[in-house]
C-alpha cells in the first residue's frame, strides 16, 4: 500500500492567492482528517470526514478555509485568500474506524505551505 | 473543553540515559495512542493502550495507561540517537464519538551523542 498521499509536498505562494492541498487516503479507510502543524500551536485538527461526509469542522480557523471530499479516494483543503499566518505544515491522515480499537491514524507526508 | 497535556515540552538527554514523557487528560479516555514524529517527518503510530493499568513494551520503549484512564507515560531506556523526535500522545475521550482523537502538544526529545 502506498500510504496516504499528499500533494504538493511544498507550496510557496503570495498573500491573497488561492491554495489547494490534495489528499488521497489509504484505500478502504472510512475516516479522513486534515491537520495543521506550527511551532506555536502544535498539531491542530481542522476537520474530519466519515464516509465522505464532514463530521466536525470546528477546528477550521475561518471562512477562508474550506474542505471537500467528493469521493472516498480524494479530498481537498482550500485556502482563499491565503495569508502569511496560514504558513504551516498541513497533514492529511486516514483511519479505519470500523471497529473499536482501530482508530490508528496514518499520516501523509504533509504539505509545507509558505505564504509570502 | 477536553484537553490532553504533556510534560515536559522539551527534554535533552545524553545518549544512554533514560527518558520519560507524561500525558494527562482532563477527562477519562477510552484509549490512548502514542505517535513519534522525526524532525521534518510526519507522525507515525507507535502503539495503542485500551485497558486500565495496561503496560506494553516495544524493545526499549515502555508504555503505560493509568488506572483511572486519565494519564499515560512513555519511558525509553538507554536512549539512542535514533530516538530523536517529538512524541505525541493522543486520547479518545470516553462517551464521545470514538473517532475524535485529541492530540497532546508533544514532547521533543534531543539525544546528545
Amino acid at each position: 500500500d502506498a500510504g496516504v498521499i499528499q500533494s504538493p509536498r511544498h507550496e510557496v505562494t503570495e498573500m491573497g492567492q488561492e491554495v489547494t492541498l490534495r489528499c488521497k487516503p489509504i484505500s478502504g479507510h472510512d475516516y479522513l482528517f486534515w491537520y495543521r502543524q506550527t511551532m506555536m500551536r502544535g498539531l491542530e485538527l481542522l476537520i474530519y470526514f466519515n464516509n465522505n461526509v464532514p463530521i466536525d469542522d470546528s477546528g477550521m480557523p475561518e471562512d477562508r478555509f474550506s474542505a471537500k471530499m467528493p469521493n472516498a479516494s480524494f479530498s481537498t483543503l482550500k485556502i482563499q485568500p491565503s495569508e502569511p499566518r496560514d504558513s504551516a505544515v498541513y497533514f492529511c491522515a486516514s483511519s479505519d474506524g470500523t471497529a473499536f480499537g482501530s482508530d490508528t491514524q496514518y499520516f501523509g507526508p504533509g504539505t509545507r505551505l509558505t505564504v509570502l | 473543553g477536553q484537553q490532553v497535556m504533556q510534560i515536559p515540552q522539551y527534554q535533552h538527554v545524553q545518549e544512554g540515559e533514560d527518558f520519560t514523557t507524561y500525558c494527562n487528560s482532563s477527562t477519562t479516555l477510552s484509549n490512548i495512542q502514542w505517535y513519534k514524529q522525526r524532525p521534518g517527518g510526519h507522525p507515525v503510530f507507535l502503539i495503542q493502550l485500551v485497558k486500565s493499568g495496561e503496560v506494553k513494551k516495544q524493545k526499549r520503549l515502555t508504555f503505560q495507561f493509568g488506572e483511572a484512564k486519565k494519564n499515560s507515560s512513555l519511558h525509553i531506556t538507554a536512549t539512542q540517537t535514533t530516538d530523536v523526535g517529538t512524541y505525541f500522545c493522543a486520547g479518545v475521550p470516553e462517551k464521545t464519538s470514538y473517532d475524535k482523537v485529541i492530540f497532546g502538544p508533544g514532547t521533543s526529545l534531543s539525544v546528545i551523542p
